[in-house]
């Protein structure tokens, strides 16, 4: 069983702070890494992916993946109330997006 | 418009009758695959397909059923449905290496 463990929340920031979401996994030979965020009632959307160790940025955006620690994270800079949504982690077995091991989930609250 | 469609949306049926969920993709993508979501469990994989006529199984395949005839199309039947099978279920493709595209969820509920 593929493990990836996100922390529930719910996260609450005010609007315009730094919103930090971490995911760990417990397979050591997952290679792919992807953040997805959910608004409620709407399918997932990718909004970062990262496949190697370090920083990845994309806008407001950065991922951080550390593979020696089974670890990836999610910066959102300059929060925003459309920023509130559920974030869900993602990761794969092998290189590729076809077979995707999800966590439950962090809920973010950007209050205005 | 690239887009994954789901039907139906919503299902309400009872225990026992045979039901299918069909997912069609416009973006001639190789890879779809089949997800249940529940409150506190997330996402899970159901099925995916890396080619038409290819097909394995996910985290949770028991009760369900796919195919794989058209590349854009990926249906899950579930043959005996059971209460415990009531969920929010996305269809999503991809290519190799891109993002995968979810459908609209389809909400089903087994009585």
């Amino acid at each position: 069983q593929k493990e990836v463990e996100q922390n529930s929340g719910p996260l609450s920031v005010p609007e315009g702070a730094i919103a930090s979401l971490n995911c760990t996994y417990s397979d050591r030979g997952s290679q792919s890494f992807f953040w997805y965020r959910q608004y409620s009632g709407k399918s997932p959307e990718l909004i970062m992916s990262i496949y190697s160790n370090g920083d990845k940025e994309d806008g407001r955006f950065t991922a951080q993946l550390n593979k020696a620690s089974q670890y990836v994270s999610l910066l959102i800079r300059d929060s925003q109330p459309s920023d509130s949504a559920t974030y869900l982690c993602a990761v794969t077995p092998w290189g590729g997006a076809n077979n995707l091991f999800f966590g439950t989930g962090t809920r973010l609250t950007v209050i205005p | 418009e690239a887009q994954v469609t789901q039907n139906p949306r919503y299902l309400i049926t009872v225990t026992g009758k045979k039901l299918t969920v069909t997912c069609s993709q416009n973006m001639n993508h190789e890879y779809m695959s089949w997800y249940r979501q529940d409150p506190g469990l997330g996402l899970r994989q159901i099925y995916y397909s890396m080619n038409v006529e290819v097909t394995d199984k996910g985290d949770v395949p028991e009760g369900y059923k796919v195919s794989r005839k058209e590349k854009r199309n990926f249906p899950l039947i579930l043959e005996s449905p059971s209460p415990n099978q009531t969920s929010l279920y996305f269809c999503a493709s991809s290519t190799s290496t891109d993002t995968q595209y979810f459908g609209p969820g389809t909400r089903l509920t087994v009585l």
